[in-house]
């Protein structure tokens, strides 16, 4: 198994450009979630999903938007990128465990730059 | 804007003993409790997990302590390594109709040789 994939590594956008990120895995894991990690901060959620069809906002949901067409594939998009959407991007997936979403696992990341 | 300046806390310990890294969280309804490890450059790789209906949870090397009471949440690693050194995070899941996992800002732990 490939496990979480995220592409691509690195990018550098202008303001107001936009783009999408991409990110699927191989598990047949119903949830999956983007987060945002910016410097000597915890992760923060933007949005998730607990099955194909269907998603919600996390935390920090503003300037993006994602759809969940396949259990695989999770795209993040950025509609017209800002200068504080700098940051690293991690998707990740789980299983459904009872009560709730099981152990996490996360892609390797997108180091994003709006100039 | 940026936290510019934001500094994440720090633990520095030396190779072989054993170190604590706390944390404090938020929701008293989550129901789930992960600890994360974070190499850098690398994504969150999972250690240890504990549900609400329990206050210890073992594994190799690591255990993981929960008080309900005062919502606090700690991991232990026993003899430290050199390769323990990474940034760490809790994470609790709210639970009930949401699913979502917060995270905490997270400590570095330095391990000194």
């Amino acid at each position: 198994n490939a496990g979480v994939t995220q592409t691509p590594k690195f990018q550098v956008l202008k303001t107001g450009q936009s783009m999408t990120l991409q990110c699927a895995q191989d598990m047949n894991h119903e949830y999956m979630s983007w987060y945002r990690q910016d410097p000597g901060m915890g992760l923060r959620l933007i949005h998730y999903s607990v099955g194909a069809g269907i998603t919600d906002q996390g935390e920090v949901p503003n300037g993006y938007n994602v759809s969940r067409s396949t259990t695989e594939d999770f795209p993040l998009r950025l509609l017209s990128a800002a200068p504080s959407q700098t940051s690293v991007y991690f998707c990740a997936s789980s299983y459904r465990a009872s009560g709730g979403i099981g152990t996490q696992y996360f892609g390797p990341g997108t180091r994003l730059t709006v100039l | 804007g940026e936290n510019v300046g934001l500094h994440l806390p720090t633990l520095s310990v030396q190779e072989g003993d054993n170190s604590i890294i706390n944390c404090a969280y938020s929701n008293s309804a989550s129901d789930y409790f992960i600890w994360y490890k974070q190499e850098s450059g690398k994504g969150p790789q999972f250690i240890i997990d504990i549900r609400s209906n329990m206050d210890k949870r073992q594994g190799q090397r690591v255990t993981v302590l929960l008080n309900k009471t005062v919502k606090h949440l700690s991991l232990q690693i026993a003899a430290t390594q050199p390769g323990d050194s990474a940034v760490y995070f809790c994470a609790e899941n709210t639970g009930g109709a949401t699913n979502k996992l917060i995270f905490g800002t997270g400590t570095l732990l330095a391990v000194q040789p």
